[in-house]
């Protein structure tokens, strides 16, 4: 079985500083993908960025960045530069060759002004 | 424009009573899951479909049922809701995840049980 665990519940960043969220998973597979999602109060759960597990190379988007450790089956994510927009639930996500996604408990990020 | 579209998007049944919840997508997507989403818990992945080949996880409730009469829709049905049942209902699409495509979200069904 496959879980994922964010050992943060709750973070805050003061505005333009940077945050790290936390984000280990345990599988026995070797062929799957890693996202974080974000889900801001009343309002949809959206993309924030992927990681392919066979690709060495940490994801970057813009403001977003991750930190894949394939061998300690960590893989967090980095916002640089906080916006009050990022204000809102991330979730760590775990998906595999077997079209199952699977999600950690979320970190809930405050941007503070 | 909404590309997931879950309806209602507010839901209130009574105990026991028969309830169906609905998802729609403009996406073409192969895939579509159903997620249970509790205060303060990750989404559940209750079960998905790939085409019409339906995958139920191995500790979702026999109350929770789900179709899929077309590539676009797909139904959540609870067939006894009990006060458990009350959360969030999350629909989502992929393309296909072995090609690492991403889920697509709806906004959720946010269902009560009096």
């Amino acid at each position: 079985a496959q879980t994922v665990t964010q050992s943060q519940p709750e973070m805050s960043v003061q505005e333009a500083e940077t945050v790290t969220l936390s984000c280990t998973y345990d599988t026995s597979e070797s062929d799957y993908y890693l996202f974080w999602y974000k889900q801001p109060p009343s309002r949809q759960m959206i993309l924030v960025i992927r990681q392919e597990a066979y690709k060495q190379q940490n994801a970057t988007e813009n403001r977003f960045s991750v930190n894949f450790q394939k061998a300690a089956k960590s893989f967090s994510l980095k916002i640089s530069d906080s916006q009050l927009g990022d204000a809102a639930m991330y979730f760590c996500a775990f998906s595999n060759t077997g079209n199952q996604f699977y999600f950690g408990t979320g970190t809930s990020l405050t941007v503070i002004p | 424009d909404a590309m997931v579209i879950q309806n209602p998007r507010y839901q209130v049944t009574q105990f026991g009573k028969p309830v169906t919840l609905s998802c729609s997508q403009t996406l073409n997507h192969n895939v579509m899951y159903w997620y249970q989403q509790k205060s303060s818990q990750a989404p559940k992945l209750l079960f998905h479909y790939y085409d019409k080949d339906f995958n139920n996880e191995a500790d979702t409730p026999d109350n929770f049922q789900s179709r899929r009469p077309n590539t676009s829709f797909c139904f959540l049905d609870i067939r006894s809701p009990g006060l458990g049942d009350a959360a969030m209902y999350l629909c989502a699409t992929s393309r296909d995840a072995g090609l690492a495509s991403e889920a697509f979200f709806g906004q959720g069904t946010r269902l009560t049980v009096v």
